[in-house]
């Protein structure tokens, strides 16, 4: 079965640092690219990161310079480093999977929540 | 932010037609990319239901269905069931903003 299982998520105060991890499986890791989307309580949907195959990542304005993707392909992992936290960065992080140089997300995980708040 | 507009809600008895609208642009929709549409039941994930337009994975109900057209695309579900209540998000690409996701939809069954 395919599957991506984030963890790592937790309450931090504001200025906070964060490792989120997804471990993928029932796939070739390698093959695809990988993405963070994270979602605000009542709120849309928001792309965070991306990770190409070849290593090469992308981030929006919103987080360049405070969030690192990276991925460990013997370990089929994902992980999100989440630095200078802010209250608006309150929110569930999803992995999520794409064919490599697509724009759709075919798979996603079960979400990890973080919580910014003093 | 959400580049991509939808309207907050729909609602319809069971066995209606209802539809999802999904505006965006010429750096989006207009500009030729894809639009994809994501499920996401109360308390889940999200979970792709259109790739690419109109194509549905496997395993997606035949009863819902998309399309594309100039800046904006539409979802419908034909023959609603209570199952089917749900948020409803589109997705793009945007050539200035990247991945792009709509103000999302939520669906009510009647």
């Amino acid at each position: 079965e395919v599957q991506l299982v984030e963890s790592g998520g937790g309450l931090v105060q504001p200025g906070g640092s964060l490792r989120l991890s997804c471990a993928a499986s029932g796939f070739t890791f390698s093959s695809y690219d990988m993405h963070w989307v994270r979602q605000g309580t009542g709120k849309s949907l928001e792309w965070v990161s991306v990770i190409g195959i070849a290593g090469d990542t992308y981030y929006p304005g919103s987080v360049e310079g405070r969030f690192t993707i990276s991925r460990e392909n013997g370990k089929n992992s994902l992980y999100l480093q989440v630095n200078s936290l802010r209250a608006g960065d309150t929110a569930v992080y999803y992995c999520a999977r794409s064919p490599s140089g697509s724009y759709v997300f075919d798979i996603w995980g079960q979400g990890t929540t973080v919580t910014v708040s003093s | 932010q959400s580049v991509l507009t939808q309207p907050p809600s729909v609602s319809g008895a069971p066995g209606q037609r209802v539809t999802i609208s999904c505006t965006g642009s010429s750096s989006n929709i207009g500009a030729g990319y894809d639009v994809h549409w994501y499920q996401q039941l109360p308390g889940t994930a999200p979970r792709l239901l259109i790739y690419d337009n109109r194509n549905r994975p496997s395993g997606v109900p035949e009863r819902f269905s998309g399309s594309k057209s100039g800046t904006s695309a539409s979802l419908a579900i034909t023959g609603l069931q209570a199952e089917d209540e749900a948020d409803y998000y589109c997705q793009s690409y945007d050539s200035n903003l990247s991945r792009v996701f709509g103000t999302g939809t939520k669906v009510t069954v009647l």
